[in-house]
């Protein structure tokens, strides 16, 4: 069936450090791909998202390419900040739409000053 | 509100008892969802609303689990006989245009 993997974490970083969040997902067709971030107290909200082959979705100085020759959608920032610490799911839609999302299990970012 | 409002926020019971979990989603969002997600799974899709529609059920782990929207808005979770493969974190979701989706905090539930 479809899913979605994700690197485990915790991901432990200085401030300023570059951040990578490998993300690979198993579906056949073409599938929408998502991240989502849930900051601390606070319920997942869209990150970025790509719905077709090679769209770079790109939002807060995070960007994730749609790479279909690898099915991954790896999340990355030039310079994390303390701010950024938070649990980052990466997750899939089989439709244009967000319906019936299949998400990996979240790896959680600790960014430290 | 401002945003998806769960209820409780957290939950314990007993095994064999009955719980219902709410969501009050965004004002004039019409699709709704239901997530759960087990000590370290993935969200896992549990049932969607949209408008007057049939709801897509398909994601009920078993007939135990049912939900209801009222009048297009608040939504029930409920769970029978609850047992502790239960226990979970509870996620409500609100949608305008289904291409973003707006998450609660969850309802934390433990059945001992």
């Amino acid at each position: 069936g479809d899913s979605v993997t994700q690197m485990e974490g915790p991901v432990t970083l200085s401030e300023e450090a570059f951040l990578t969040i490998n993300c690979t997902y198993t579906a056949t067709g073409y599938p929408s791909l998502f991240w989502y971030v849930q900051y601390p107290g606070e319920g997942l909200q869209l990150l970025l998202k790509a719905t077709k082959a090679d769209d770079k979705g790109s939002n807060k100085g995070f960007e994730a390419t749609y790479r279909k020759e690898t099915t991954s959608f790896h999340l990355e920032k030039g310079s994390v900040q303390v701010s950024d610490s938070a649990v980052y799911f990466c997750a899939l839609s089989k439709s244009y739409n967000t319906d019936k999302l299949i998400f990996g299990t979240g790896t959680r970012l600790q960014v430290f000053p | 509100g401002a945003g998806v409002s769960q209820s409780p926020s957290n939950k314990v019971t007993e095994k064999g008892k009955d719980v219902e979990l709410r969501c009050d989603p965004i004002s004039g969002h019409t699709a709704l969802y239901w997530y759960r997600q087990s000590l370290g799974q993935g969200l896992e899709f549990l049932i969607y609303f949209q408008g007057n529609s049939a709801p897509d059920k398909s994601g009920l782990p078993s007939d135990r689990f049912s939900a209801e929207r009222t009048g297009g808005s608040v939504s029930t979770l409920t769970i029978q006989r609850t047992q502790q493969e239960d226990s979970a974190v509870y996620l409500c979701a609100s949608s305008l245009d289904r291409l973003q989706l707006f998450f609660g905090s969850g309802t934390q539930l433990s059945v001992l």
